[in-house]
């Protein structure tokens, strides 16, 4: 089965609102990254959140190992976080440097 | 910012035909990844390499692909012969560390095999 689950699938905002974005993994883990990937392809490290929580500026990442799960919350959103959010994790005992990835969150936020 | 840089942005390829992409990692970084992201949005890794040692990588890489990373000259990943099911967005990144804390990926090569 799948290892990284992410939901929801999509997700459409009003500028302004917030959003909360999931990723649920099956496996022990070594680490976990959350990624921004913007149309056209490039991808950008948004957080390396292994557990506990991180904040960078409107967006707060929450990982809860005990739970296999990952959070990725989106304040205040606005037009420029349109894109596809990714999570990704390491497994214990895994590939060194082999990640896994989820099937990402398409975000749209409109105006 | 990541200064990953990728090359061709776009290759087109029949099927049979040897398809070579290259990327320049971050400077600084002795840690290079390389993975295929096909139209749903999966991932697979593929290979990675410390300086020019190649640490992991999987059975198609093996057999299909050939990669390398020489000291002063760009990464390259290259499909000795390309079936259809190699079209996808191809994904260089790189890292301080092995263990990919913190990968800065470049735009990627999409190819389409026709």
């Amino acid at each position: 089965g799948q290892q990284v689950q992410q939901s929801p699938t999509s997700l459409v905002l009003q500028e302004g609102e917030n959003a909360e974005l999931q990723c649920n993994f099956s496996t022990s883990l070594n680490s976990m990254q959350w990624f921004y990937q913007r149309p056209g392809g490039s991808l950008v490290s948004v957080f390396y959140n292994p557990s506990g929580t991180k904040q960078s500026g409107r967006l707060t990442s929450t990982t809860v190992i005990k739970e296999r799960r990952s959070s990725l919350h989106i304040s205040s959103s606005q037009i420029t976080d349109s894109g596809t959010y990714l999570c990704a994790i390491m497994n214990t005992g895994g590939l060194s440097g082999k990640l896994t990835f989820g099937e990402g969150t398409q975000v749209t936020v409109i105006s | 910012n990541s200064k990953v840089i990728q090359t061709p942005r776009y290759l087109v390829k029949g099927q049979g035909q040897k398809a070579k992409m290259r990327c320049i990692p971050e400077k600084g970084h002795p840690v290079v990844f390389w993975y295929q992201q096909n139209k749903n949005n999966e991932f697979k890794f593929l290979i990675n390499f410390q300086n020019q040692e190649v640490l992991q990588q999987i059975d198609m890489t093996e057999k299909r692909f050939s990669a390398e990373c020489p000291s002063n000259s760009p990464c390259s990943l290259e499909i000795q012969s390309s079936e259809a099911g190699d079209s996808a967005l191809y994904l260089c990144a790189s890292s301080l560390y092995s263990s990919a804390e913190t990968l800065y990926f470049g735009s990627g090569t999409r190819l389409t095999v026709l």
